[in-house]
Formats: structure tokens, sequence, C-alpha cells
């Protein structure tokens, strides 16, 4: 899992709600992403972090927001979930001149 | 067109096939090509990395990229049940992270492996 930790694995919540995730690493990476993976869409690139409050958007992004206060922490944030955001989501890691390391994911079902 | 296309399979072979996988994309700016393999409920593992064209080979697995055909392509020799999962390629215009190390992934090949 390249020290990589996702937390919950599993979670299930009501529509309208708001969800954070967690990816912690032991690594001191600087650069951090979040995906999303669906049938037939495979893996798409959420938001990523270039370093302690420093974030981007990737193609998929309308609805996320991030946050990064420590180099170890980078956390996603669907701030009132829709069904559409029923995914599995991975975290992963950039090691240097290396490509990426993904989590094991957490499960996510918006009801 | 999509940037990268990859034949969803399912692929079926007996144990001790060779199996080939195989990925075409249309974006020329792509340098750094990677197989990934996923488990069922696990995240993508690095299987392979190359970069430009070329041949790479670890073990009984060899990746190759032919950039003048924007096709690359994943060869397993004596494919065991162990090697059941979804193959995932991937490939990024560059390697230093942040925006130049953005990956744009295929929707991934089932592969399953008989005994």
């Amino acid at each position: 899992d390249a020290g990589i930790t996702q937390s919950p694995r599993h979670k299930v919540t009501e529509t309208g709600t708001p969800v954070t995730l967690r990816c912690h690493q032991t690594e001191n990476h600087r650069y951090m992403y979040w995906y999303r993976q669906d049938p037939g869409h495979g893996l798409r690139l959420i938001h990523y972090s270039y370093g302690v409050k420093d974030t981007d958007k990737g193609e998929v992004s309308d609805g996320y927001s991030v946050s990064r206060s420590k180099t170890e922490d980078f956390l996603l944030t669907l701030e009132s979930a829709t069904s559409s955001q029923t995914s599995v989501y991975f975290c992963a890691i950039a090691p240097y001149n290396s490509p990426l390391h993904f989590g094991n994911g957490t499960r996510l079902t918006v009801t | 067109q999509k940037e990268v296309e990859q034949d969803p399979g399912p692929l079926s072979v007996p144990e001790g096939a060779i199996v080939s996988l195989n990925c075409t994309y249309s974006n020329s700016a792509f340098q750094y090509f990677m197989w990934y393999r996923q488990y069922s409920r696990k995240g993508p593992e690095l299987l392979m990395y190359t970069y430009s064209s070329g041949n790479k080979e670890d073990g009984r697995f060899t990746a190759q990229v032919d950039k003048s055909s924007k096709y690359i392509s994943l060869f397993i020799r004596d494919s065991q049940p162990s090697d059941s999962a979804t193959y995932l390629c991937a490939m990024s215009a560059g390697n230093s992270g942040g925006s130049n190390y953005k990956l744009t992934f295929g929707k991934g090949t089932l592969l399953t492996v008989n005994p």
C-alpha cells in the first residue's frame, strides 16, 4: 500500500449530507492525488496537491473540495453528497521520479 | 476520440498461455507509460513503467511502446491463476509530479487465468 492509509474503507451516507474522506501517508511525499473509479469510466482525477495548502483541480472536481494542512494528510470533502458520487475513491502519492502509488480505496455509497 | 482506449475484455485464458493486453492513445505529448494491476477491492499496483518507445522486461512481463503508432502492449508469459486481475494502462506527459504528472488511464481489461 506504499505507506498510504485511506479512511474510512467503506461508508454509506444519505443524499445532501457532507462527507470527508481521509488519506494519510507515512513517507513525506510532496504530491498527493484523489481519483474516483467508476465502471465504464476508469480512474479519473478529482483534485491533487503539490504541497501544504497548495491544491488544484482535476477533470471531475465539481462537488468536491480538498484540504491539505499537513504534508501527511490530504482530505477530500463532498460538500453535499449526491447519488452520482457513489464510487470508489483512491488516494495516490507520487514518489520522486516514480509513478503514482495508490491506497486501497474508500467505497462510498450515497443513498 | 478518447485519449486512451483499452479493450475491457473480459479475457479468459488457460494457465500457461501468453497474454497480450493493449492500449491505443491519441495524445502525442505522452512520454511515460505504465501498466497497473488491480485485484478485486484493492488499489492499482504498479507493474511496469517505461519511458518513450521500446521494450522493457521484468520476469514474465514485457511492456512494449510504439510511439509512432501510439500503441502500447503488455505481454504476460506462462500466465498463472494469480495473474487474474484487471490491468490498467496509464500514461502521462511528464514525471515531475503535479500537473505534469496527471495520469490518463485506460478503462482496464479484466483477465482471468483458468487452472
